[in-house]
């Protein structure tokens, strides 16, 4: 069975500091690992996957993720958060080489500062 | 617009009373999926289309029905809802090409309270 934890419910962060969201997968086999972006009242929106090669992913809006196959970790980063990056951030697993039947984890509510 | 449709956005209902959620998509993709998203526990799947006609269970069927005559809809149906089936749900869709890793698209969501 394939799981993932993110750790942190909330993360604060001021704008302009760099930020980390966290992300650790469990899985029986080579993953694909994504992020996606929820907006108040809005469904989620793709941001960035790792499916194979360079370990560091780059993605929508700035954000990068590093896979980290040691570790079973795919962190969310971004160099200098903005204020309407505040969000709730998904991270999610398949062992499926389609990208279908993801696994998420339980979101992390991402709050910046002015 | 590529998209993905889901209606209603909300609905307040009671215990018993069928309803459907429809779900659409412009994309012409085979892949569809209903998730329910409750606090704490992120995203579950609750059923899933690789195609037209071939449905499956996700992690969390009990109490949904679905079905996927056409490429484009997949409606997700509560024979009789219980008050544990207050969520938000979504449904997402994606080419199912192997090898890729396709992104999903999700639709809007459809606010569920069961009364």
């Amino acid at each position: 069975a394939q799981s993932v934890a993110q750790p942190e419910d909330q993360v604060n962060v001021a704008e302009g500091n760099p930020l980390t969201v966290k992300c650790t997968y469990s899985v029986s086999g080579n993953p694909y690992l994504f992020w996606y972006v929820q907006y108040p009242n809005r469904g989620l929106q793709f941001l960035l996957k790792y499916i194979t090669g360079d370990n560091l992913v780059k993605g929508s809006y700035g954000f990068e993720a590093e896979f980290n196959k040691s570790q079973t970790s795919f962190h969310l980063k971004k160099p200098s958060a903005l204020v309407s990056d505040s969000a709730l951030y998904f991270c999610a697993v398949t062992l499926n080489n389609a990208g279908n039947m993801l696994t998420f984890g339980g979101g992390t509510r991402l709050m910046v500062k002015p | 617009e590529a998209q993905v449709t889901q209606n209603p956005r909300y609905l307040i209902t009671v215990t018993g009373k069928k309803l459907t959620v429809t779900c659409s998509q412009n994309m012409n993709h085979e892949y569809m999926s209903w998730y329910r998203q409750d606090p704490g526990l992120g995203l579950r799947q609750i059923y899933y289309s690789m195609n037209v006609e071939v449905t499956d269970k996700g992690d969390v069927p009990e109490g949904y029905k679905v079905s996927r005559k056409e490429k484009r809809n997949f409606p997700l149906i509560l024979e009789s809802p219980s008050p544990n089936q207050t969520s938000l749900y979504f449904c997402a869709s994606s080419f199912r090409t192997s090898g890729r890793g396709n992104e999903q698209f999700f639709g809007p969501g459809t606010r569920l309270t069961v009364l």
